[in-house]
């Protein structure tokens, strides 16, 4: 059974950092792309960033772009989100989201297939 | 852009729900829709506009291509009341903002 648990979120201020991770089981991590999707309160689904299988494609949302890093450990089955600079409007529930398995490196156009149930980050003084 | 209608749908249980998703410009069937429950992981009900994911129950189809889709549950359990949520990648990558299916 797939399972994907995300940690490393909490309270940080503004202009802070934090590192977020997902653990990755139940599948061959090294072969799917992974991507980062966040929820702020009472909000809608928001997709933040996407690395594929190999690290070789990554891309980010405008909104984060030079903030936060996307990474991934293929022998820990492991994916993180570097978040710098937090701002005010980056507090939401981080989620991480699988890409199905048809999907190749690079580009996919099918919705996510596993989700886990969240990290909330919340940047507040 | 996905605008998702209505914002919020109140349906007894065994009634037929009918959740819309309207693109700005055409995604053709690449197309997904999930559910949302509280404290629990996104599930992928639709994929490819039409197709049920693995494990889903046949009361939820999908419909639509283009710029004009639909999710229909046939008849609703006490389980379905819950968020919905259209999710396209034709287009870089953007969600709607939801429609909340409440019990009457």
């Amino acid at each position: 059974e797939v399972h994907l648990v995300e940690s490393g979120g909490g309270l940080v201020q503004p202009g802070g950092s934090l590192r977020l991770s997902c653990a990755a089981s139940g599948f061959s991590f090294s072969r799917y792309s992974m991507n980062w999707v966040r929820q702020a309160p009472g909000k809608g689904l928001e997709w933040i960033s996407y690395i594929s299988g190999s690290s070789r494609f990554i891309y980010y949302e405008n909104s984060v772009k030079g903030r936060f890093t996307i990474s991934r450990d293929n022998a820990r089955d492991s994916l993180y989100l570097q978040m710098n600079s937090l701002r005010d409007e980056d507090t939401a529930v981080y989620y991480c989201a699988r890409d199905p398995p048809q999907c190749g490196e690079g580009s996919c156009l099918s919705g996510f297939d596993q989700w886990g149930q969240g990290t909330l980050v919340t940047v507040s003084s | 852009v996905l605008t998702q209608s209505p914002a919020t749908l109140s349906l007894s249980p065994g009634e037929r729900a009918t959740l819309s998703c309207r693109a700005s410009q055409s995604v053709s069937s690449d197309l997904a829709w999930y559910q949302q429950k509280p404290g629990q992981a996104l599930r992928l009900l639709i994929y490819d506009a039409s197709n049920r994911a693995t494990g889903i129950s046949g009361r939820f189809s999908g419909s639509g291509s283009g710029t004009d889709f639909t999710l229909t549950i046939s008849s609703l359990e006490p389980e379905d009341f819950a968020v919905y949520y259209c999710l396209q990648r034709k287009v870089s990558i953007s969600f709607g903002q939801g429609t909340r299916l409440e019990m009457k």
